[in-house]
């Protein structure tokens, strides 16, 4: 059956502060991947998706980037965290119907 | 641009009562995604309905599709406390990067009062 993770479960950090958070995919190959935000009491927002290695399509430009070093590893980053970037990350993965949601990271920039 | 949206934003009901949360959605789509968030916990898929006509049917929850309309309704039979939750329909888009990506609604935050 598959899996998907993601780390760190939460994080605290500071304004202007590096960001990478992760996300793998396991029992499945080639899937299609997805990063969203939910702001609090908010709704879900896509951030990036992927088709593939190396393939990004950037949906909120911003302060954030994404990549997928690996088949089934997707990476958010950001290299100076702004407070507005304080939110639930979820990390997705779809066959092209179904589409199955990670445990998601909670972050807080202080 | 793809929109998504749902009524009421927030509802509170009490045990036992019947209701309906409505999505509605601004372009040609014939799949309709439902899902449940519980505080700080992620996404639940409920049901994904794929054609127009579409109703599937889980306990007390039974949502239904009418792509003519482009509209999805999810209706709660004899609330319990159980269901209070944050409900989100989303629909997907085709992409020429030969991938779907999935819009969301605003979410339904329901409050089942015992």
């Amino acid at each position: 059956s598959q899996t998907i993770h993601q780390w760190p479960a939460t994080l605290v950090q500071p304004v202007g502060s590096p960001l990478s958070l992760e996300c793998t995919v396991e029992g499945t190959s080639n899937p299609n991947l997805y990063w969203y935000r939910q702001a609090a009491g908010r709704g879900l927002q896509l951030l990036f998706y992927s088709v593939g290695i190396g393939q990004i399509s950037s949906e909120v430009p911003q302060n954030l980037s994404a990549s997928r070093p690996q088949d089934r590893q997707f990476i958010l980053s950001s290299k100076k965290l702004l407070l507005s970037d304080s939110g639930f990350y979820l990390c997705a993965w779809s066959s092209g119907l179904y589409e199955y949601f990670g445990p998601g990271t909670r972050l807080t920039v202080t | 641009e793809l929109k998504v949206e749902q009524n009421p934003l927030f509802l509170s009901m009490q045990e036992g009562k019947n209701y309906t949360i409505y999505c509605n959605y601004s372009t040609t789509s014939d799949r309709l995604y439902w899902y449940r968030q519980d505080p700080g916990k992620s996404l639940e898929s409920l049901f994904v309905l794929l054609s127009n006509g579409a109703v599937k049917q889980e306990g007390r929850l039974m949502a239904s599709l009418d792509t003519k309309a482009r509209l999805s309704t999810l209706h709660i039979t004899a609330a319990v406390h159980d269901l209070s939750a944050t409900y989100f329909c989303a629909v997907d888009m085709y992409e020429t990067s030969g991938t779907y990506k999935y819009i969301f609604g605003t979410g339904t935050r329901l409050k089942v009062l015992a």
